[in-house]
C-alpha cells in the first residue's frame, strides 16, 4: 500500500531533550516536506526536500533540522525542543511537488513541557 | 503574494442541512492547483479533491460538490444533506506550478459541527 509513515504518533517530552520524528514513504517520491499545524493558523511548511541531499527552509524552520540521506526517509529533528514547538506535525510526499498529488502521513502530536 | 482565506472559523448545522464552506485564494501564477482536505477528530488529513486552474467545471461527488470560480478567486465546497460523520475541520489549500518550494499553502481551516 502506498503510504507515508510517521513515527511516533504521539510524543510528550521535556524542554531541551533532543528528539527525532521519522517519516518514510514507499512511493519513490522525489519531494518530501514537513508541516506543523496550529489552531487558527492552518498548516505551515517547516522544511522541504526536492531530492536526496537537497533540503531547504520553509516558512517556519527555526528550531528544526532535517536530513535527506536516502529518498524514502525525511526525519525531522528538534535539537532542543521548547514549549512553542508543541504542535501537530505532518510529513508529506509528492512525485515532484508543484501541484502533483500530495500524500500525507497520519500526523505526530508533540507536546513539549 | 500567495494566500488562502477561509473566513468561516466554525460552522454549526443540524443534520440534513446543506452547508457551504468558503475558500478565497490569491496567487500571481496562471497555473495553480486547489485542494480540499478533511481532518476528522482522529487527526489525519483526508484528501477530498484537487482542481487545476484551467478547469473551472464544477464537480459533484455524492453529497459533495465544489464550485470553482476564477473571476472571484474562490473554490467553495458544499455538503448536501449533511451528516454527523461530516463533522471535521476542513482545509482549503493552494499549490503554484511555478513554485520552487512545492509548498501547499493552507487556509486557517473551518470547523464544521453537524448536530443530530
Amino acid at each position: 500500500e502506498a503510504q507515508v509513515t510517521q513515527n511516533p504518533r504521539y510524543l510528550i517530552t521535556v524542554t531541551g531533550k533532543k528528539l527525532t520524528v521519522t517519516c518514510s514513504q514507499n512511493m519513490n517520491h522525489e519531494y518530501m516536506s514537513w508541516y506543523r499545524q496550529d489552531p487558527g493558523l492552518g498548516l505551515r511548511q517547516i522544511y522541504y526536500s526536492m531530492n536526496v541531499e537537497v533540503t531547504d527552509k520553509g516558512d517556519v524552520p527555526e528550531g528544526y533540522k532535517v536530513s535527506r540521506k536516502e529518498k524514502r526517509n525525511f526525519p525531522l529533528i528538534l535539537e532542543s525542543p521548547s514549549p512553542n514547538q508543541t504542535s501537530l506535525y505532518f510529513c508529506a510526499s509528492s512525485l515532484k511537488g508543484q501541484g502533483v498529488g500530495y500524500t500525507f502521513g497520519s500526523g505526530t502530536r508533540l507536546t513539549v513541557v | 503574494a500567495q494566500k488562502v482565506t477561509q473566513a468561516q472559523t466554525e460552522i454549526s448545522v443540524v443534520e440534513k442541512e446543506d452547508v457551504t464552506l468558503d475558500c478565497v485564494y490569491e496567487t500571481r501564477d496562471t497555473t495553480y492547483y486547489l485542494f480540499w482536505y478533511k481532518q476528522p477528530p482522529s487527526g489525519e488529513l483526508v484528501f477530498l479533491i484537487r482542481r487545476n486552474s484551467f478547469d473551472e467545471q464544477n464537480e459533484i461527488s455524492g453529497r459533495y460538490s465544489w464550485n470553482f470560480q476564477k473571476s472571484t478567486s474562490s473554490f467553495n465546497f458544499t455538503i448536501t444533506a449533511s451528516q454527523v460523520v461530516d463533522s471535521a475541520v476542513y482545509f482549503c489549500a493552494l499549490s503554484e506550478a511555478g513554485s520552487n518550494t512545492g509548498k501547499l499553502i493552507f487556509g486557517q481551516g473551518t470547523t464544521l459541527q453537524v448536530k443530530p
